[in-house]
């Protein structure tokens, strides 16, 4: 069966400190992945889409960066988080559909202090 | 641009009570899919319907119903005799293509379900 997986669920980080969260999908090859973020009494805002290997899309400029080391996997970094990075991180891919539903994993809840 | 405008952002009810969750969006595509989630307080988004541009029929599935108004541009969705359970955070999304073809949906803010027992 194809499922997502996200980790670490709960992450506390200092000011400065770097980042990886890291979501992986079994039981499908080279998927789109994406990142979500939702800020506290916010929406959510997509972050970075990928369609494959190596290729990254940025819809919003910020102190975070993606990687797709493998069609699996799919890496949310930063080198120095601020205290506006902190939030809910989803990753989230599209299944078997084509038209923009898109199922998620548990989430990543992240506070920077 | 494609936007989604949920303007409740929290409604509070009384257990059986019967609530509408508000969701209006722009596009300026004739091609274009529409969803709902569900984000229950373990914080997963839980797809829970989609409904593409050229389909207007309301769609009702046990307790959950939606209503589809293209002349409103709106996509409200009800919750019949509401429970504890359905306490959660509902989002409202919008989906067109982009270049290459892909479907990316951008999402509403959000409306806080809170129901009492």
């Amino acid at each position: 069966s194809q499922t997502i997986h996200q980790w670490p669920a709960t992450l506390v980080q200092p000011v400065g400190s770097p980042l990886s969260l890291e979501c992986t999908v079994e039981g499908t090859s080279n998927p789109n992945l994406y990142w979500y973020r939702q800020a506290a009494g916010r929406g959510l805002q997509l972050l970075f889409y990928s369609v494959g290997i190596g290729q990254i899309s940025s819809e919003v400029p910020q102190n975070l960066s993606a990687s797709r080391p493998q069609d699996r996997q799919f890496i949310l970094s930063s080198k120095k988080l601020l205290l506006s990075d902190s939030g809910f991180y989803l990753c989230a891919w599209p299944g078997t559909g084509d038209a923009g539903e898109l199922f998620f994993g548990e989430g990543s809840r992240l506070t920077v202090l | 641009a494609q936007k989604v405008t949920q303007a409740q952002t929290e409604i509070s009810v009384v257990e059986k009570e019967d609530v509408t969750l508000d969701c209006v969006y722009e596009t300026r595509d004739t091609t274009y899919y529409l969803f709902w989630y569900k984000q229950p307080p373990s914080g997963e988004l839980v797809f829970l319907i989609r409904r593409n541009s050229f389909d207007e029929q309301n769609e009702i599935s046990g307790r959950y119903s939606w209503n589809f108004q293209k002349s409103t541009s709106s996509f409200n969705f009800t919750i019949t005799a509401s429970q504890v359970v359905d306490s959660a955070v509902y989002f409202c999304a919008l989906s067109e293509a982009q270049a290459g073809g892909s479907y990316i949906p951008t999402f509403g803010r959000g409306t806080s379900l809170i129901v009492h027992p």
